[in-house]
């Protein structure tokens, strides 16, 4: 069955540390995958997608085929950056199976 | 400009009270959806219509019936709330284009149940 998991419920860091945001799936097909963020009481966005290899504020993720992962990666954290962020995973027909999130904390 | 608007964006229901939670999207998306969002749940898929005048149950449709009215709409609605049902409500519509698929969401609508 299609899957994502986030093992981070939290993660706190501070201001100019690096900062990685676990995400790992499972799919039988070809996977598709994106990162959402959600900054407070505000609508999911698009951070980005793996198909596009693009890096937004700062952030890249890279699809790893052979641990099934989608890791988010930034290298000196803001203090903007603090927010929710959706690892998610297009399956079958346009559907998208979305992870439990993980809220990100910057610290001053 | 105005993307996924649904309505409304705060309410408070009596157990056993029904009502309808409206969402319309004005980029002519195929693909609609009802997202609730609960605590270390994260979002979860309540129904989804993958055209005009198809819809599907998805992983939480119990107590839950939708309505796509034509291409720009598609409605949630709940006919006896419960308790349980008090969430944040997303709807979302979705486009496969040159750059890939890409789910935008609306504004989200917060729901109590007391």
């Amino acid at each position: 069955a299609q899957r994502v998991t986030q093992p981070e419920k939290l993660l706190s860091v501070f201001k100019g540390a690096p900062v990685e945001l676990k995400c790992n799936y499972s799919y039988s097909g070809s996977p598709e995958l994106f990162w959402y963020v959600q900054y407070s009481r505000q609508r999911l966005q698009l951070l980005l997608r793996h198909i596009s290899r693009e890096s937004i504020k700062g952030f890249t993720a890279d699809l790893n085929k052979g641990e099934t992962s989608f890791h988010l990666k930034k290298p000196f954290a803001q203090e903007e950056d603090s927010a929710m962020y959706y690892c998610a995973l297009k399956v079958y027909g346009q559907n998208f199976v979305f992870g439990p999130g993980t809220r990100l904390s910057v610290l001053p | 400009n105005a993307g996924v608007t649904q309505t409304p964006k705060f309410q408070v229901l009596k157990t056993g009270q029904s009502m309808t939670l409206q969402c319309a999207q004005d980029m002519n998306h195929n693909s609609m959806y009802w997202y609730r969002q609960d605590p270390g749940m994260g979002l979860r898929l309540i129904y989804y219509s993958a055209s005009e005048g198809t819809t599907d149950k998805g992983e939480v449709p119990n107590g839950y019936n939708v309505s796509r009215l034509n291409k720009r709409e598609f409605s949630l609605r709940l006919e006896s709330a419960a308790p349980s049902q008090t969430s944040v409500y997303f709807c979302a519509s979705s486009i496969r284009d040159t750059s890939g698929n890409t789910i935008y969401f609306g504004e989200g609508s917060w729901l109590t149940v007391v």
